[in-house]
């Protein structure tokens, strides 16, 4: 299995501020990399796939950048509503795999 | 709008079998891979498995001896199977569209969750 490595897994920051979030593999996997954000009680939604693609509907404040083995996740202006926990997701080898989680609070 | 909506016990018995459906409305079938995920505090999100609706399901090598994927032949819903279940099988299970068809195998649309406990 591609073991996915994620940091921090929480972090604290003030509105307004930029926060960066990066993943991590051991092994090249190339653009293969999707990011989703959960907030408590909720299903995980789909906010960037490979690496840099957003949905249609997610917040220009949101980006992602990487290739092969490292990938970061940014917020170019945290909202209060951007509480939540956000995944990193690799789909070049099966089994499909997420790292651990980022818990991301508001100061 | 695709809306997916999940349907199952919350509880099973340890040793016995595990049974969620997940039925799809207001949209095409058979574009798609359909999967199911699992979310437990000490395991975060694990990837299960999918099914196209071609028929050829792909699992978790963690978990493919006990588990079953099957979609209906009126491809408007499909359906989980785990058995025996254990304690460690305790999670949020969550039914999910897959776009691995598209390239991305992202997981663009999902259920609501179902809470399954395994508990005597």
């Amino acid at each position: 299995d591609i073991q996915m490595t994620q940091s921090p897994s929480s972090l604290s920051a003030s509105v307004g501020d930029r926060v960066t979030i990066t993943c991590q593999t051991r092994q090249d996997i190339r653009k293969s990399l999707n990011w989703y954000r959960q907030e408590a009680g909720k299903a995980p939604q789909l906010l960037i796939h490979d690496v840099s693609d957003l949905e249609p509907g997610v917040p220009s404040r949101f980006s992602g950048s990487g290739s092969g083995t490292d990938f970061t996740f940014t917020i170019i202006s945290l909202q209060p509503e951007d509480v939540a926990t956000y995944y990193c997701q690799q789909y070049d080898a099966l089994p499909i795999t997420f790292g651990q989680g980022t818990r991301l609070e508001i100061k | 709008q695709v809306r997916l909506q999940q349907s199952g016990p919350g509880v099973v018995k340890p040793s016995e079998t595990l049974s969620l459906t997940c039925s799809v409305s207001g949209g095409s079938i058979t574009n798609y891979y359909w999967a199911w995920i699992r979310q437990s505090p000490g395991k975060g999100l694990e990837w299960i498995g999918h099914i196209h609706h071609t028929g050829s399901p792909n699992y978790n090598p963690s978990l493919k001896s006990r588990v079953t994927i099957s979609m209906d032949t009126s491809k408007t819903h499909f359906s989980l199977r785990l058995t025996p279940v254990t304690a460690a099988d305790s999670a949020v299970y969550f039914c999910a569209r897959d776009r691995a068809v598209w390239g991305d195998d992202a997981f663009d649309m999902w259920g609501q969750g179902t809470t399954v406990t395994v508990s005597s």
